[in-house]
Formats: C-alpha cells, structure tokens, sequence
C-alpha cells in the first residue's frame, strides 16, 4: 500500500496569512493526488485534483502543487470560512489512501 | 445536478446486519466509478472499496476484504455498502463518493454520509 504523510496534523493562523500543507507519498505516484477539505459535520470536498487543478467553484486562494512524492497544498490568504480538516489522497494505485489530515483554525 | 443521496442513521446490535445506500442522480450512473470511505468517530478518511455499476467490477481495500460487501443495482441506480455481521468497530460515518471512469481520477460528488451506530 501507498503511505501517505501529511504534516503538521494541526496548525493556528491569521487571517489573511499563507498556510501550507505538506503530503509526501511513500513511493512515486506521478500527479494523482488530490486534497479535499472537510468542514464539522459535513462530507469531505474536492479542492484540488491531478497535483494542481482546482476544481470548478473551488477560490482561487486554493492552489496545490508537486510531482512523484512530494506535494504542496496553500492557502494563499486564510479566510475565516476554510476552518476545516484538510486530506491528501492519492490515486495512483489500488488501494486508495488518505492522508492523515491537518485540522487548520484561526489564531 | 449530481446528487448521491445515502440512506439515513442506523442504529443495531453486535452481530446483526445492515445494508445502507448511495442514490445517484444527475448523471450516467452506470459510467462512473462509486466508492465507499469510512469514518470513526475523530478520525480520519479511509477508503473501503469501489464499483464500477456498469458490469460491478469491484475491487476492495485489503483492510476490508471480507469484512464488508459493495453492490449496485443499475435499474435503480443505486450502490450498497453491507454487513453480515456487525461489531462494535464498524461505528462510524459511511460515505459514498462518486470518482470518475478512471480509478486515477478524484472523489468529485459526495454523498451526506450515514451513521452507523453499533451498540
């Protein structure tokens, strides 16, 4: 199975700040990974697909980035809205696996 | 619009069985892949296992193989996720996924998820 670290597991920012997410793959998955948001209560959301393709709706406060192993997750200016858990997903190969997630809250 | 609607909250006993369902609407339901993704109670996401409702080719993660079964009903356009069994450590929320025609591609719909209380 493909291991999925994601870090920090939690983090506390302004508003308005940069925050970044990190998610690195235990083996080369190419572009197939994905990140999805997962507000209190709710199902998770599709944010980002293939590394970096935001999807339709999605701000574009929201980007990702990254190839192989090593992938980026930003959230170029912290809304009050985006408090949620974040996941990393990856694709590539069967079975699919998640990331452990990152609880992000407003400082 | 595309829509999967899941079943509601379940509440049963050890050893007892339970089916839930994911309704696709809004889109060729038999052309996309549905997958089903557990939650215990403050955790993470993981993923159980998919199908592909055209022909029910399934595939399961290892974690689950034998502990649950994935089915679909192409006239009604539905995808089940069921127990024949239940143990206390199947509480959690349940919840469908519509992914794409690939496996590479993403979870793009969601269902509202169901609850599933084992006590």
């Amino acid at each position: 199975d493909i291991q999925m670290t994601q870090s920090p597991s939690s983090l506390s920012a302004s508003v308005g700040d940069r925050v970044t997410i990190t998610c690195q793959a235990s083996q080369d998955i190419a572009r197939f990974l994905n990140w999805y948001q997962q507000k209190p209560g709710k199902a998770p959301n599709l944010l980002i697909y293939d590394a970096s393709n935001l999807e339709t709706g999605v701000p574009s406060r929201f980007s990702g980035s990254g190839f192989g192993t090593d992938f980026t997750f930003t959230i170029g200016s912290l809304q009050p809205e985006d408090i949620a858990t974040y996941y990393c997903q990856q694709s590539d190969n069967l079975p699919l696996t998640f990331g452990g997630g990152t609880k992000v809250e407003i400082k | 619009e595309v829509q999967l609607v899941q079943s509601g909250a379940e509440v049963k006993k050890p050893g007892e069985s339970l089916k839930i369902s994911c309704k696709g609407s809004g889109y060729t339901f038999t052309s996309y892949w549905i997958g089903w993704v557990r939650q215990m109670p403050g955790k993470g996401l993981e993923w159980m296992g998919i199908i592909f409702p055209g022909d029910s080719e399934t595939r399961y993660s290892p974690s689950f193989q034998g502990q649950v079964t994935i089915s679909a009903d192409k006239s009604t356009s539905t995808a089940y996720l069921q127990w024949s069994s239940l143990r206390a450590s199947d509480t959690a929320m349940y919840y469908c996924a519509r992914q794409g025609v690939v496996i590479t591609q993403p979870f793009d719909y969601w269902g509202q998820g169901t609850q599933v209380t084992v006590s």
